[in-house]
């Protein structure tokens, strides 16, 4: 089982719908977590950090945390063709470091 | 700058020469992180900084890949003696070491291809 595991997709959903993108983690001392967007040809750009259970909200964008079923979604409403992209779940490993570990990503399509 | 920078943007190389790639962290952000993407691939974490000490090398894939940072500010990752398969984007995130918050800020990236 991967540490942190994502549906590579892709996800494909029209302009205007509400997409749904999940993720699983495996290390149950995980405190933060984190969903990052990556156009093609881009780096990652930080778009939602969750660190306690429930649902945090930024704009279009909503962060669900359960900790005890282990896994962080994002929704994200009214999708825009300019949120197609690459969405990459990373998960804090605890410890000195505080190293992310990270998904593969979800590719979304949002289909005009 | 308000984020975090990288250069070169691009370096193309022949196999066998050595590269050096830069970062300047987001000013006052103490961890630095470095990792490798290849093409369609997921991030991997190569080495992470705190301060000017490097706790964890523990995603440096041989012993040509050596890295540095100095001033506990810029860093510089060193690979000898390239190969095809070190072409990727390498990337550099920061991050702030007071608090609680983990979140990385990243670099747009040095895309290397070794001929």
């Amino acid at each position: 089982q991967k540490e942190v595991e994502q549906n590579s997709g892709p996800l494909s959903v029209p302009e205007g719908a509400i997409a749904s993108l999940n993720c699983t983690y495996s290390d149950r001392v995980s405190q933060s977590f984190f969903w990052y967007r990556q156009y093609s040809g881009k780096s990652p750009e930080l778009i939602m950090s969750i660190y306690s259970n429930g649902d945090k909200e930024d704009g279009r964008f909503t962060a669900q945390l359960n900790k005890a079923s282990q896994y962080v979604s994002l929704l994200i409403r009214d999708s825009q063709p300019s949120d197609s992209a690459t969405y990459l779940c990373a998960v804090n490993r605890a410890g000195n470091n505080r190293k992310l570990i990270w998904g593969l990503g979800t590719s979304l399509a949002v289909n005009p | 700058g308000a984020g975090v920078s990288q250069s070169p943007s691009n370096k193309v190389t022949e196999k066998g020469k050595d590269v050096e790639l830069r970062c300047d962290p987001i000013s006052g952000h103490t961890a630095l992180y470095w990792y490798r993407q290849r093409l369609g691939q997921g991030l991997e974490f190569l080495i992470y900084f705190q301060g000017n000490s490097a706790p964890d090398k523990s995603g440096l894939p041989s012993d040509r890949f050596s890295a540095e940072r100095t001033g506990e500010s810029v860093s510089t990752l060193t690979i000898q003696r390239t190969q095809q398969e070190d072409s990727a984007v390498y990337l550099c995130a920061s991050r702030q070491s007071s608090g609680a918050m983990d979140e990385q800020f990243f670099g747009p990236g040095t895309r290397l291809t070794v001929l």
